[in-house]
């Protein structure tokens, strides 16, 4: 069976720091990866996507960058984090393309100070 | 993209059932989808619906699927406290996912 592991699951950071979150899935080959951010009391927000290795489509304008080094590892990183990256970031994946569900991480809770 | 919008909050008996509402403007949605988060945790998928389908049932969980007035809602029998979670619904575009803001559901005994 599949599996999607985020790390680490907390994280504390000054203003300006560098930031690498870490997704992995198993028990899959070539999933599409998405990375989302949920800001306090609000929905999700798609952030990144990737339907392969190296490829990456971005979703919205921001300080944060995703890559996709291997098949079933993608990163999200900053150069310099803002007091806004706060939130709850959730890796996922699918099988396919157009219609295939989502699954979830247990995601990783972000506080910048 | 789309436009997804719940009510925010819902409050209900334990054993009641809790219908959860959600609204969306892409009529091209190809999947929509439910999903519940726990507090501190990821999002977990509840059932899916196909759009060229009106309803959908799994155990205590009824999916109604109004296309014409673009309507979704999650019915669930018998709720219980396990059931307290935020409800996410969500509409599948080009493997694109357009998120609502989220129902919080509370179970009161």
């Amino acid at each position: 069976s599949q599996t999607i592991h985020q790390w680490p699951a907390t994280l504390v950071q000054p203003v300006g720091s560098p930031l690498s979150l870490e997704c992995t899935v198993e028990g899959t080959s070539n999933p599409n990866l998405y990375w989302y951010r949920q800001a306090a009391g609000r929905g999700l927000q798609l952030l990144f996507y990737s339907v392969g290795i190296g490829q990456i489509s971005s979703e919205v304008p921001q300080n944060l960058s995703a890559s996709r080094p291997q098949d079933r590892q993608f990163i999200l990183s900053s150069k310099k984090l803002l007091l806004s990256d706060s939130g709850f970031y959730l890796c996922a994946w699918s099988q396919g393309r157009h219609t295939d569900t989502q699954y979830f991480g247990p995601g990783t809770r972000l506080t910048v100070l | 993209g789309e436009d997804v919008e719940q009510s925010l909050f819902l409050s209900v008996r334990e054993g009641d059932s809790s219908v959860i509402n959600c609204t969306y403007t892409d009529s091209s949605s190809t999947y929509l989808y439910w999903y519940k988060q726990e507090p501190g945790a990821g999002l977990q998928l509840l059932t899916y619906i196909f759009s060229n389908m009106d309803m959908k049932q799994d155990q205590r969980l009824t999916v109604l699927l109004n296309k014409k007035d673009k309507h979704l809602s999650l019915r669930i029998a018998d709720t219980q406290t396990g059931d307290s979670a935020i409800y996410f619904c969500a509409g599948m575009n080009d493997y694109k996912l357009s998120f609502g803001a989220g129902t919080t559901v509370t179970v009161r005994a």
